[in-house]
């Protein structure tokens, strides 16, 4: 376990649904991100927040809509999604500042689009 | 694109064997990171090297670095079905975007 909690681990919804994705870490991290991962494409970076703001977006469609309460919590609204849009979606966090920082993800939630 | 790119693409040998992944990056660092990823799970962070560094081990992991080539590698050695995952390097921009190639996947055949 790296200590960053993704709920659910898996989901179905309709192209009309809206859903929310949850992730949660306790490491004292101040920064959080949202990737997503599709079949045979690079780990896409969609946002970044780093206490607790935003910082970057990367052209990512309105129909993801991120949430960061506090610096433990982040979301990922859903609506209106795309087939295309099914995929792995992972969560990750890492230290605010250092050189030599990494990122700890969780286990990621699979997202089928129907 | 400031992501990496892995090569191959797709790695098979049988145990024992060493595994032998490379990276390719744009921008310029100030390390470079490897992760590892099972199977539909997240990616666990397995070293780091940094831009003044050539070389790093790990246990039966290497890691070089060249920086004039922006090209890194990754050898895994004594390779083991366990090491079955895929391979990423990644790079950060800006203190705290990490971003990641496609990946080498990477199969041991017991």
């Amino acid at each position: 376990e790296t200590g960053v909690t993704q709920t659910p681990r898996h989901l179905v919804m309709g192209m009309t649904n809206k859903k929310s994705l949850k992730c949660e870490q306790h490491l004292g991290h101040n920064a959080m991100y949202w990737y997503k991962q599709s079949a045979k494409k690079p780990l896409e970076l969609m946002f970044v927040y780093s206490l607790e703001e935003r910082v970057e977006n990367n052209s990512v469609p309105s129909r993801f809509s991120p949430e960061c309460p506090n610096s433990s919590h982040l979301f990922l609204h859903l609506h209106t999604l795309q087939p295309e849009d099914s995929a792995l979606y992972l969560c990750a966090s890492s230290p605010q500042q250092g050189v030599d920082t990494e990122a700890f993800f969780g286990q990621g939630t699979r997202l089928t689009v129907v | 694109s400031q992501q990496g790119e892995e090569d191959p693409q797709a790695l098979s040998i049988q145990e024992g064997e060493n595994a032998t992944m490379n990276c390719s990056y744009k921008t310029s660092i100030n390390n470079l990171q490897w992760y590892r990823q099972n199977s539909g799970r997240g990616l666990v962070h397995l070293i780091l090297i940094r831009s003044n560094e050539r070389e790093k081990h790990s246990g039966r992991l290497r890691v070089t670095l060249d920086t004039s080539k922006k090209s890194s590698s990754l050898l895994i050695t004594a390779s083991r079905a366990a090491d079955t995952a895929s391979y990423f390097c990644a790079t950060i921009i800006g203190g705290n975007q990490f971003y990641f190639g496609t990946g080498t996947s990477l199969t041991v055949i017991p």
